[in-house]
């Protein structure tokens, strides 16, 4: 059975203080590994899709890397539309289909 | 593209009473999947489809619920009868299916209470 766990569950910073979420994962084939960002009351939102160990993805102020056994979501000089709450989810070659197994994420806050 | 579309967005109902959720995936999309959100589990999988077809429903909690997906333009989950602990928010998301990883896009959610 794919496991996501992630840490830490919750991270405030302040505006232009960078830090790091990190993913740890099992699964049997890893077909991609996703991050997704949610804000308040709205559905996940597709950030990075990371296929292989070593692998890294940017954009803007945000950092994805990848390992064989977890991800880091790096963000730099983050700004205060950056809060919201990181979900990181694997995507595994058995079972079928394209079915995302997520974290329970972190919320991060910002603060001026 | 209007994205995947949920209704409704907030529900309140009465314990015992039954529950519909509604979703349209993208057009094009060929899988869909509804998911279940709380503070204390995340999102977890209820069930997903491939061309219409069940594959997955070990996620469903139990007989109380059941989905349906008709046609590629339409789905629905529902709960007969409600209990508190369902609720939660309940998201529906699509994706197209092909070689490698396919991301999946998120409708905004139905928020259900059941008092």
């Amino acid at each position: 059975e794919d496991q996501v766990t992630q840490s830490p569950e919750a991270l405030r910073l302040q505006e232009g203080e960078s830090s790091s979420l990190n993913c740890s994962y099992t699964v049997s084939g890893l077909r991609g590994l996703f991050w997704y960002r949610q804000d308040p009351g709205k559905g996940p939102e597709f950030l990075f899709t990371l296929y292989s160990a070593g692998e890294e993805k940017e954009k803007e102020r945000l950092k994805a890397t990848l390992t064989k056994k977890e991800s880091f979501l790096h963000i730099t000089a983050p700004k205060p539309e950056d809060s919201a709450t990181y979900l990181c989810a694997v995507q595994g070659v058995t079972g079928g289909g394209n079915k995302l197994t997520f974290g329970t994420g972190t919320q991060l806050k910002v603060e001026l | 593209d209007a994205g995947v579309i949920q209704s409704p967005r907030h529900e309140v109902t009465e314990m015992g009473q039954e529950v519909t959720l509604r979703c349209k995936p993208i057009s094009g999309h060929n899988s869909l999947f509804w998911y279940r959100q709380t503070m204390m589990r995340g999102l977890e999988l209820l069930i997903y489809f491939n061309n219409n077809v069940p594959i997955d429903d070990s996620g469903m909690p139990e007989d109380r619920f059941s989905a349906k997906m008709p046609n590629a333009s339409f789905s629905t989950l529902k709960i007969q009868p409600s209990e508190p602990r369902d609720s939660a928010v309940y998201f529906c998301a699509s994706s197209s299916t092909g070689f490698g990883a396919n991301v999946l896009t998120f409708g905004a959610g139905s928020r259900l209470t059941v008092l």
